[in-house]
């Protein structure tokens, strides 16, 4: 129990284009979504928190125009770069809350999806 | 502030024993957590504490004391594929989750 999948695992992109990325609660349904970002050798930095059906909830310095979050439903959010350049290059991982072991607080991890802005 | 200690880097030899500890100071306390990350890849869950004591789990145990804020995880047994990083986090009385910056564990031959 508490797979949670994301999509695409990898994308190369133009600078300028948009992406987005899809993170799916296969076997449960998730109070609570996250995305997180993480660039080499370093920790995950959380850029974002959402709960379905409400704004996401941003961190410091995440530029919510820029990551447009959408939680449509208890089992899919998605995040959608937009304008992307190289700088934003990074692995990106959603996590969903809610799974049936560890409490109602543990976050299940998505696969992540590789960025790669050229 | 809010704070999690985790050392850096460890290093240990195959089939042996390690104990990765984690201090916190976290403005209330509803639980911690451990997870692995190897390379490139995700996050998976470990454990979850959130009452004193210890939680085993196959070769991997997690210790909690709320009263010194201190956790730690051990494995044993140790394998090759346990080479990753182990992540320490904290759940604040605001359900916020604090990330350590994590420990990572080289096990050598």
């Amino acid at each position: 129990g508490a797979v949670v999948s994301q999509h695409p695992s990898r994308v190369i992109c133009k600078s300028g284009t948009s992406v987005k990325i899809e993170c799916r609660s296969l076997d449960f349904q998730a109070t609570t979504m996250f995305w997180y970002r993480q660039f080499p050798k370093q920790s995950l930095m959380l850029m974002a928190t959402s709960n379905e059906g409400s704004k996401a909830t941003y961190e410091q310095g995440v530029e919510k125009d820029k990551f447009l979050i959408n939680h449509a439903s208890l089992t899919l959010s998605t995040l959608t770069v937009t304008s992307a350049h190289p700088e934003d290059s990074s692995f990106y991982i959603c996590s969903a809350k809610g799974g049936p072991s560890g409490g109602l607080e543990t976050q299940y991890f998505g696969p992540g999806t590789r960025l790669l802005v050229l | 502030g809010q704070n999690i200690d985790q050392p850096t880097e460890m290093t240990a030899t195959e089939g042996a024993i390690v104990q990765i500890n984690c201090t916190y100071q976290t403005s209330g306390f509803n639980g911690l957590f451990w997870y692995q990350q190897h390379a490139g890849e995700a996050p998976t869950f470990l454990s979850y504490n959130v009452l004193d004591g210890l939680e085993e789990k196959g070769r991997f145990s997690s210790f909690l004391s709320r009263s010194k804020g201190y956790s730690y995880l051990l494995l044993k047994e140790l394998q090759m594929k346990d080479s990753a990083s182990y992540l320490c986090a904290v759940t604040d009385s605001n359900y916020q989750l604090i990330w350590g910056a994590g420990t990572k564990l080289i096990i050598k031959p």
